[in-house]
């Protein structure tokens, strides 16, 4: 069975600061991972994904994130945040591209501080 | 594109009323997806359906739930009796069929309050 953890419930970074939201992931075969991003009382909107190729990959907002298979991480990155950056990110797995359903971490609430 | 569109926004009912949650995918998707959200859980999978016809229902918490697509732009998830521990937002989301963005869209979610 995949699954996926999102060790720290809140992250908080001071604007203009490189920020880290942490995921690592369990699957059986070759993963598909994907950030999400939920702002407060709305759907949650895709940022990014992995499939194959290249260990970096960049989205919206600039965001970017690292897929690291020997640490089975794939932990989001932005180098400078900014407040508006403030949501909950949920970090997911799919071993059937996405189509099989996904199954999502508990989320992090980050928080930027002006 | 209007995007996923899901209602009601909110629902407050009582326990043992029959809830229906109503969802028109994307058009084109041929997949669709019902998730709850809750704070004790998070994000749970329910059920899929592909080209209208359910794949996987083993998410569905109990017989009370159900679930049904019978045509490509519309679906419900229906709650018959409702219980308090079923309030959550239930989110309905589409996407493309496999090998391509794998990426989903969702809707604005349903807020439901059981009391």
């Amino acid at each position: 069975a995949q699954s996926v953890a999102q060790p720290e419930d809140q992250v908080n970074v001071a604007e203009g600061n490189p920020l880290t939201v942490k995921c690592t992931y369990s699957v059986s075969g070759n993963p598909y991972l994907f950030w999400y991003v939920q702002y407060p009382n709305r759907g949650l909107q895709f940022l990014l994904k992995y499939i194959t190729g290249d260990n970096l990959v960049k989205g919206s907002y600039g965001f970017e994130a690292e897929f690291n298979k020997s640490q089975t991480s794939f932990h989001l990155k932005k180098p400078s945040a900014l407040v508006s950056d403030s949501a909950l990110y949920f970090c997911a797995v799919s071993e059937g591209g996405g189509a099989d359903g996904l199954t999502f971490g508990k989320g992090t609430h980050l928080i930027i501080q002006p | 594109d209007a995007g996923v569109i899901q209602s009601p926004r909110h629902e407050v009912t009582e326990m043992g009323q029959e809830v229906t949650l109503r969802c028109k995918p994307i058009s084109g998707h041929d997949y669709l997806f019902w998730y709850r959200q809750t704070m004790m859980r998070g994000l749970e999978l329910l059920i899929y359906f592909n080209n209208n016809v359910p794949i996987d229902d083993s998410g569905m918490p109990e017989d009370r739930f159900s679930a049904k697509m019978p045509n490509a732009s519309f679906s419900t998830l229906k709650i018959q009796p409702s219980e308090p521990r079923d309030s959550a937002v239930y989110f309905c989301a589409s996407t493309y069929k496999p090998g391509h963005t794998g990426e989903l869209f969702f809707g604005e979610g349903s807020r439901l309050t059981v009391l």
